[in-house]
């Protein structure tokens, strides 16, 4: 049964330090997203890829986070320096896209950052 | 700037009721739109998902309607059960290759025995 791996699950580090988020996406999927999950602000798309290529990160603080996919089976997320507003948890999903034609997105279990 | 919005955001109910729950959107202009679940501590899980043109789809005690024109949305869970207690989320699509979802914040249902 294909899923999307994300790694770690928790992390908790002091303010000032890096985070390295990954995830692996569904062999296959041409188009990976990372979302934030927080109580007060919901779901929110921080950026996507499409065949490794950025399509968007209007949703992410470009001053401390940035995106990549080094390779179809590693998408990357990393905040340095991070701030105990960035505690959320954060996922990761891929699926298929075309021009007519999207698939349901599938989603990592997601990782729990705190940060003190 | 989509919108979206789910009513109500918590609700209980016993268990073999039949229930609705609720999704608006504010952009009509929408390539499709999916319902997902997500239990504590887990990521989502799609349940449906309905192309702008269809105006339904069902999957098993689920079934999900989509009005485009008034921006309305609904889930229908038959004969509800505990293991159906958890978040429901509805997302829509603004669009073809732009595959972004814009969520709602969820309706957390708690299903009792």
């Amino acid at each position: 049964d294909a899923r999307v791996t994300q790694t770690p699950r928790h992390k908790v580090t002091e303010m000032g330090q890096e985070v390295t988020m990954r995830c692996q996406p569904i062999l296959g999927h041409n188009t990976v997203f990372w979302y934030r999950q927080t109580m007060m602000q919901g779901l929110e798309l921080l950026a996507y890829f499409r065949n490794r290529a950025p399509l968007d990160d209007s949703g992410m603080p470009k001053d401390r986070f940035s995106a990549e996919m080094p390779d179809a089976t590693l998408a990357t997320l990393k905040i340095q320096p991070s701030e105990p507003r960035d505690s959320a948890v954060y996922f990761c999903a891929s699926g298929s896209t075309g021009s007519s034609y999207n698939s349901p997105l599938h989603f990592g279990n997601g990782t729990r950052l705190t940060v003190t | 700037k989509q919108e979206v919005t789910q009513i109500p955001a918590a609700l209980s109910v016993p268990e073999g009721e039949n229930l609705v729950l609720n999704c608006s959107f504010t952009d009509s202009a929408i390539y499709n739109l999916q319902w997902f679940r997500q239990d504590p501590g887990k990521g989502l899980t799609s349940l449906l998902l309905i192309q702008s043109s269809q105006r339904e789809q069902t999957s098993g005690r689920l079934n999900a309607s989509l009005d485009k024109s008034s921006g309305r949305s609904t889930l229908y869970i038959a004969a509800s059960q505990p293991g159906d207690s958890a978040t429901y989320l509805c997302a829509v699509s603004s669009g073809g290759s732009n595959y972004k979802l814009t969520f709602g914040k969820g309706t957390l249902l708690t299903v009792n025995p």
